[in-house]
C-alpha cells in the first residue's frame, strides 16, 4: 500500500470548517483513498472514500486533485464530539481482504 | 444491527500467563482482521480470517499468538505465555465479502486493552 504522509495535530474552534491534508505521492492506478476516524477508546470508523474528484457524504467532503498525489478531508462546522484521531490510508480496497495499514494519523483537537 | 463486539474490554495479566481474546463480528460478515496497537506506535495487522480459514497471518508477531475462527463466526486470539512487550490495544475488524466493484469497508469493535505486568 503507498505510503502516507499527514500532519500530526491539529487544533480547531467549533464551527470552524477543517481540511486535513495527506499526501501519498507513489498511488497506484488501482489505489483508493480511504480515511477512518478513531475516537478515544474506540476501534477505527470508516468516514469516506473516493477515487478522483470529489466525495461527499453526511459526515465530510474528500477532494482528489487529478493528479491524486494528495487528498483532503473537509469537516464542516467542526463540534467537540469530532476531537479523534484521522487516518488516511491508500490502497486497493475494492475486493476483500486487504490489510489495512495504519500511520500516525492526524490528531484532531476541537476546543470551545 | 449489532457491530463488531470484543471481549474483555481490558485484561491485566502477569508475564507468563495465557489470556484469550474474543471477537464477535457483524453478523454474516465473512472477512475478520485482527489488528493490534502496541504503546505509542501505529496500528498493526496481524491477520486475516475468510470464514474459518486463515487467509493471510503475515502480521503475527510469533508463535506464542494463535488465532482461531471455529465455525466462521467468532474468533479468539490467545497469547500463551504472555509477554511485557505484548501489552497494548487489539482490535478486531469485519467486513462483508463485496462483489464487483463494491469496495470492501471494515468495521471495527472497541478493542481489547491488554495489559502485561
Amino acid at each position: 500500500l503507498a505510503k502516507t504522509t499527514q500532519p500530526i495535530s491539529m487544533d480547531s474552534y467549533e464551527g470552524q470548517e477543517v481540511n486535513i491534508t495527506c499526501s501519498h505521492n507513489n498511488i497506484a492506478t488501482n489505489d483508493y483513498i480511504t480515511w477512518y476516524q478513531q475516537f478515544p477508546s474506540q476501534g477505527p470508523r470508516f468516514i469516506i472514500q473516493g477515487y478522483k474528484t470529489k466525495v461527499t457524504n453526511e459526515v465530510a467532503s474528500l477532494f482528489i486533485p487529478a493528479d491524486r498525489k494528495s487528498s483532503t478531508l473537509s469537516l464542516p462546522r467542526v463540534s467537540l464530539s469530532d476531537t479523534a484521531v484521522y487516518y488516511c490510508l491508500v490502497g486497493v480496497f475494492n475486493q476483500a481482504g486487504t490489510a489495512l495499514i495504519f500511520g500516525k494519523g492526524t490528531t484532531l483537537s476541537v476546543s470551545s | 444491527e449489532a457491530g463488531v463486539t470484543q471481549f474483555p474490554s481490558h485484561s491485566v495479566i502477569e508475564k507468563g500467563q495465557t489470556v484469550t481474546l474474543r471477537c464477535d463480528p457483524i453478523s454474516g460478515h465473512d472477512n475478520l482482521y485482527w489488528y493490534r496497537r502496541v504503546m505509542g506506535k501505529e496500528i498493526k495487522f496481524l491477520l486475516h480470517f475468510v470464514k474459518e480459514s486463515k487467509q493471510d497471518e503475515s502480521g503475527m508477531p510469533n508463535n506464542r499468538f494463535l488465532a482461531e475462527r471455529t465455525g466462521g463466526t467468532y474468533s479468539t486470539l490467545k497469547v500463551q505465555p504472555a509477554e511485557l512487550e505484548d501489552s497494548g490495544v487489539y482490535f478486531c475488524a469485519s467486513s462483508p465479502n463485496p462483489g464487483g466493484t463494491s469496495t470492501d469497508t471494515q468495521y471495527f469493535g472497541p478493542g481489547t486493552r491488554l495489559t502485561v505486568l
